[in-house]
């Protein structure tokens, strides 16, 4: 279901943006079944849900990151997109990309991509 | 904000039957916040076992089950290999679309 996830570069300087998208197979993007989340996971650390978005383009967030956190979907492109700003080393993780429903959980994960914030 | 509890370690022996649970730090887990379960390898991507407190996902060998104990949603791994150490995290729904994973249970079977 999930293609691939693409991102700009795997490192990002510290207090810039980190930005990356993922890429769904065509037509599902739409259903009114899934969210289409994103999930990272420092170095040597548990999993962190960051948030989600509905293709209607309803978003929802981490308490935690949602000062720092944009996600957007364009369901022409079938993709969906996330923007962390102000990025420290506490950011460093592997992202996935992911499709989750609340009767599901995450089904569906993309295969990964780590990212670096360093100067 | 709501935590997600999980033992952070656990052991069992090849053969036996382990229990992981994953509870809040206020309050009790039922179906209604469709508890789920993933488990992972290091360097891989998490896999999904169960969803909805006790569905298992596709190809998930039925020794992996699901439920709920007490106020607490669990995974329950009976006859136990090798290949079963992992880290396992459980995920919550709050509702809201909201999401909270547990801290993640690592798993030995020594």
């Amino acid at each position: 279901q999930l293609q691939r996830q693409e991102s700009g570069p795997g490192l990002v300087k510290p207090s810039e943006t980190l930005s990356l998208t993922c890429t769904v197979s065509s037509g599902s993007i739409s259903s009114s079944t899934y969210y289409w989340g994103w999930i990272r996971q420092p170095p040597g650390k548990g999993l962190e849900w960051i948030g989600s978005i509905y293709y209607t383009g309803s978003t929802y967030y981490n308490p935690s990151l949602r000062s720092r956190v944009t996600i957007s979907v364009d369901t022409s492109k079938h993709q969906f997109s996330l923007k962390l700003s102000s990025v420290t080393a506490a950011d460093t993780a592997v992202y996935y990309c992911a499709r989750q429903a609340y009767k599901y959980g995450v089904d569906v994960w993309g295969q990964g991509t780590t990212v670096t914030v360093s100067s | 904000q709501t935590v997600v509890t999980q033992e952070p370690s656990f052991s069992v022996s090849p053969g036996g039957t382990v229990t992981l649970t994953c509870g809040l730090s206020s309050g009790s887990v039922s179906i209604n916040y469709y508890p789920s379960w993933y488990q992972q390898t290091p360097g891989q991507t998490p896999r999904t076992l169960i969803y909805s407190t006790n569905a298992r996902s596709s190809g998930v060998p039925d020794r992996f089950s699901g439920s709920i104990l007490g106020n607490k949603a669990a995974l329950t791994i009976t006859g136990a290999q090798a290949d079963d150490e992992s880290d396992y995290y459980c995920v919550l729904y709050m509702g809201g679309g909201i999401w909270v994973f547990g801290g993640g249970t690592k798993l030995t079977v020594l």
